[in-house]
């Protein structure tokens, strides 16, 4: 079982549409989330974080965190062609030894029709 | 955000020889430094993770006298590509956090051509 996984792309919406990806990871006791966009030939950016279960907004993102489930997911309203991108997902987990990790999912491409 | 740099943005060396590139936190202490390699349409594969004073942490199958990382300072890591091979040749990432817990940030990128 993968540690990070997001829902298989690619994602195609209308402009002016949700847009809804889907991520899920393995450890227990992970304890932060994030979702970064990339643009080809690009790195990530940061989009947003979450820490504790339930929905986290901003703009147009919204961040959605369930523990028990192990399951975090991203919507994007009324997207954008120039939301068209690679999302990530990735998670903080702690290492048996010391310190953390952060591990990303395979990310998901998704495509904004104008 | 906070602003991570990465230098050099590309660089093309050949064969047999070592390539190192520098991450910088501009604007915060880095506690943790991660690198990352990443191949055409795939996602990130961590490498390693940096921790000022102390050695690095390698995933499994990274191999440690091939890529050398050093944390010496809590704004500055350096990855260094030792006996450089065409295979080698990928986009390496690396990205900053203040503390354990919260958000990474990442720098430009380094794209490596081994010829």
């Amino acid at each position: 079982q993968k540690e990070v996984e997001q829902n298989s792309g690619p994602l195609s919406v209308p402009e002016g549409a949700i847009a809804s990806l889907n991520c899920t990871y393995s450890d227990r006791v992970s304890q932060s989330f994030f979702w970064y966009r990339q643009y080809s030939g690009k790195s990530p950016e940061l989009i947003m974080s979450i820490y504790s279960n339930g929905d986290k907004e901003d703009g147009r993102f919204t961040a959605q965190l369930n523990k028990a489930s192990q399951y975090v997911s991203l919507l994007i309203r009324d997207s954008q062609p120039s939301d068209s991108a690679t999302y990530l997902c990735a998670v903080n987990s702690p290492r048996e030894t010391s310190g953390s990790r952060l591990t990303f999912g395979e990310g998901t491409q998704l495509t904004v029709n104008p | 955000g906070a602003v991570v740099s990465q230098h050099p943005s590309r660089v093309i060396c050949k064969s047999g020889t070592s390539v190192k590139i520098e991450c910088r936190s501009l604007d915060f202490q880095a506690t943790t430094m991660f690198w990352y390699r990443q191949f055409p349409k795939k996602s990130l594969m961590l490498m390693a993770t940096s921790n000022e004073g102390s050695k690095a942490t390698y995933e499994q199958g990274v191999e440690k006298d091939k890529f050398l990382i050093n944390h010496a300072s809590l704004t500055l890591s350096t990855l260094t590509v030792t006996s450089a091979h065409p295979e080698d040749s990928s986009f390496y990432i690396c990205s900053a956090r203040y503390d354990s817990l919260t958000e990474a940030f990442f720098g430009q990128g380094t794209r490596l051509t081994v010829v």
